[in-house]
């Protein structure tokens, strides 16, 4: 079983590239998440899919566009990479919300922008 | 204000002792979810352990042990007889039931666990 699975798990950009992170899971979950994780500041919610055909901004969604494309794929898109996107990106899924089960993270991508 | 606070940015332990690693969250809603999470150095996160805001007992997970203090909402994190594997960053996180249907988790800013021999 492979979880949640991310791709490329590296990249390196000039600034104004565009790039689209892809993110799959193949545990039939309904929700889907995209984070940045940079030094000393954590995880930091960039977007989320709470089902099938929605998608809403989280914490920092500035500069990042998502799509759902369907109920396994939920992927990241940066139009005009700038050097403060410079970070770690991990997706992640959950199955059902109100309970207790924890969110499954793929392994992430690393993501320069020169 | 922070949601969840991890003040200790680094801490050291020696191999087979226990060592706690601290969280305090702030909320206002009654029914919320806490949540550990382990990050090696290969960079995956791991999930560790769960406790519920109306979990009458503390949560345990073999060698992982949550102290739950709702009153002083801490959540602290024990892990006993430390191995060298156990060496990686810790990250509290917690849900909130108002955030409804999108099961959002907000974290902390980590700790970072070397054990030594």
């Amino acid at each position: 079983n492979a979880g949640v699975t991310q791709t490329p798990k590296f990249q390196v950009l000039k600034t104004g590239q565009s790039m689209t992170l892809q993110c799959a899971q193949d545990m039939n979950h309904n929700s889907m998440y995209w984070y940045r994780q940079d030094p000393g500041m954590g995880l930091r919610l960039i977007y989320y899919s709470a089902s099938e055909g929605t998608t809403d901004k989280g914490e920092v969604p500035n500069g990042y566009n998502v799509s759902r494309l369907n109920k396994r794929e939920f992927s990241l898109r940066l139009e005009s990479a700038a050097p403060s996107q410079t970070s770690v990106y991990f997706c992640a899924s959950i199955k059902q919300v109100y309970s207790n089960q924890p969110q499954h993270f793929g392994d992430g991508t690393r993501l320069s922008i020169l | 204000a922070q949601k969840i606070t991890q003040t200790q940015p680094g801490m050291f332990v020696q191999e087979k002792e226990a060592v706690t690693l601290d969280c305090t969250y702030d909320t206002s809603d009654p029914s919320y979810g806490l949540f550990w999470y382990k990050q090696p150095s290969s960079g995956e996160m791991i999930f560790l352990i769960y406790q519920g805001s109306y979990d009458q007992q503390n949560a345990t997970e073999g060698r992982y042990s949550l102290n739950f203090q709702k009153a002083r909402k801490s959540a602290n994190l024990v892990i006993s007889a430390s191995q060298l594997g156990d060496s990686a960053m810790y990250f509290c996180a917690m849900r909130e039931a108002s955030t409804g249907t999108a099961s959002k988790l907000t974290f902390g800013t980590g700790t970072r666990l070397q054990v030594t021999l």
